[in-house]
């Protein structure tokens, strides 16, 4: 039951693109198509902001998009807001178990 | 509208127990297996437990197994985490969450101290 991989932070300016990448191994990540995104403002509750690799749900803005590739995947948010500022993390289906990635803070500049 | 609203969390101490609850409802609860979710103070999400829509089957996390035990009622749409044998690891702040091929719909969360 190890922890996901993610960068620590990555940063862009307004109107930019950043990808957060995620890796795990062929047990969860690479063994399934059910990884999650999740943002998370400040003593706020996670949002889920994509499901399914690359569904988004109801009301999150088409943005957001996620791929993944083996064992590693990947969210980018396109066109980066003032209020995408937030720290993200993956999640993946894992068998009998649920595994997440440590998180990656959003900064804009 | 769908919600989750979790209770029970406070200062216990070491060794101690405690048990909370999570109350859902604008969804068909017994359809959807349910998680627990906790994060502590600074940290990232970890993942603690899951339990089948039936109840049938749950499984923990390493860090939790044979001190946690989830449940729920279906009859009551209620979900249960009861912690035994308190760590100061443990202090979070724990969210019930909906499955749906991994969490989809979370509660605010309720915050558990370990503390003497």
């Amino acid at each position: 039951q190890s922890t996901l991989t993610q960068p620590r932070s990555v940063s862009g300016s307004p109107g930019q693109s950043v990808t957060i990448s995620c890796t795990g191994t062929s047990s969860d990540v690479g063994g399934y198509n059910y990884v999650s995104w999740f943002q998370q403002h400040p003593g706020k509750a996670p949002k889920s902001m994509i499901y399914d690799v690359t569904k988004r749900p109801s009301g999150v803005p088409d943005r957001f998009s996620g791929s993944k590739s083996g064992n590693t995947a990947s969210l980018t948010i396109s066109g980066l807001q003032a209020e995408d500022e937030a720290d993200y993390y993956c999640c993946s289906y894992a068998g009998s178990y649920t595994v997440f990635g440590g998180g990656t803070k959003v900064t804009v500049l | 509208q769908v919600q989750l609203v979790e209770s029970g969390g406070g200062v216990v101490q070491p060794g101690r127990s405690l048990r909370l609850s999570c109350a859902a409802s604008g969804f068909t609860f017994n359809i959807y297996g349910m998680h627990w979710v906790r994060q502590a103070p600074g940290k990232g999400l970890e993942w603690v437990a899951v339990i089948w829509y039936d109840g049938s089957n749950k499984y923990y996390a390493d860090s939790v197994k044979g001190r946690f035990t989830i449940s729920r009622d279906n009859s009551k749409n209620r979900l249960y985490l009861q912690m035994n044998s308190l760590r100061a690891e443990d202090t979070a702040v724990y969210y019930c969450a909906r499955d749906s091929s991994n969490p989809d719909i979370w509660g605010q969360g309720t915050l558990v101290t370990v503390s003497s």
